[in-house]
């Protein structure tokens, strides 16, 4: 069964220090999503990708954050700079419209 | 704007025993609703969804749920628990016109022996 998956599944940085998550989407889906979860927290929605741009973003998503598929086949976030709030377990996410989405196993960011 | 809210944070059943999850909506469009399953240090997967098609929705695992608009809500429910189904269960809205999903706080299941 084709899967979401996600590398690296653990990132320790420093603070300041830019980060780039990778997701590999399921291969027909349009449509590319990053949630994340700070521990203990519910999943919280981060950004919408399709045809080639940001869709709709939530207000976590400012400026040190940015996504692109550079490739054409990877779907990756980037942190410019990282603070210690960003600490979180970072979801990808594809599907093909409205119907559900697929969720990757996650990468665990770790900020110090 | 859609919501879910989701009762109990923690939920203790015996083995064989009913799973009952609660989860309530708030949404000013026709919603699609969804839960789905974490475990330990696992990404979320799918247990079933609702999409105004039939209100009662199997999913995988034994669970199914109920939507039910006169009270806003989708229950989860699977009638003997197991084990295994010791996890982290969300609830998630999405609007008819919005594609992001946006998620309870999530209810941790724990099964006695």
């Amino acid at each position: 069964e084709p899967e979401v998956t996600q590398t690296p599944s653990h990132q320790v940085t420093q603070m300041g220090q830019e980060v780039i998550l990778r997701c590999v989407p399921i291969s027909n889906h349009l449509y590319f999503y990053w949630y994340r979860q700070i521990l203990g927290q519910k999943v919280e929605f981060l950004v919408s990708f399709y045809n080639n741009e940001i869709s709709e973003k939530s207000e976590i998503f400012d400026d040190q954050f940015s996504v692109e598929r550079p490739d054409g086949s990877n779907f990756t976030l980037k942190i410019r700079s990282t603070k210690l709030e960003d600490s979180a377990m970072y979801f990808c996410a594809t599907g093909t419209g409205f119907d559900e989405q697929f969720f990757g196993p996650g990468t665990r960011l770790t900020v110090l | 704007a859609q919501s879910v809210t989701q009762l109990g944070s923690h939920v203790s059943v015996s083995e064989g025993a009913l799973v009952l999850l609660r989860c309530n909506y708030s949404s000013s469009v026709p919603p699609y609703l969804f839960w789905y399953v974490q475990y330990p240090n696992q990404g979320l997967q799918l247990l079933l969804k609702y999409t105004s098609a039939a209100t009662l929705v199997k999913g995988i695992n034994g669970f199914e749920a109920e939507f039910k608009k006169s009270e806003t809500s989708f229950h989860l429910t699977k009638p003997s628990a197991h084990m295994s189904d010791a996890a982290e269960y969300f609830c998630a809205v999405r609007g008819s016109n919005d594609y992001k999903l946006s998620f309870g706080a999530g209810t941790t299941v724990t099964v006695r022996a």
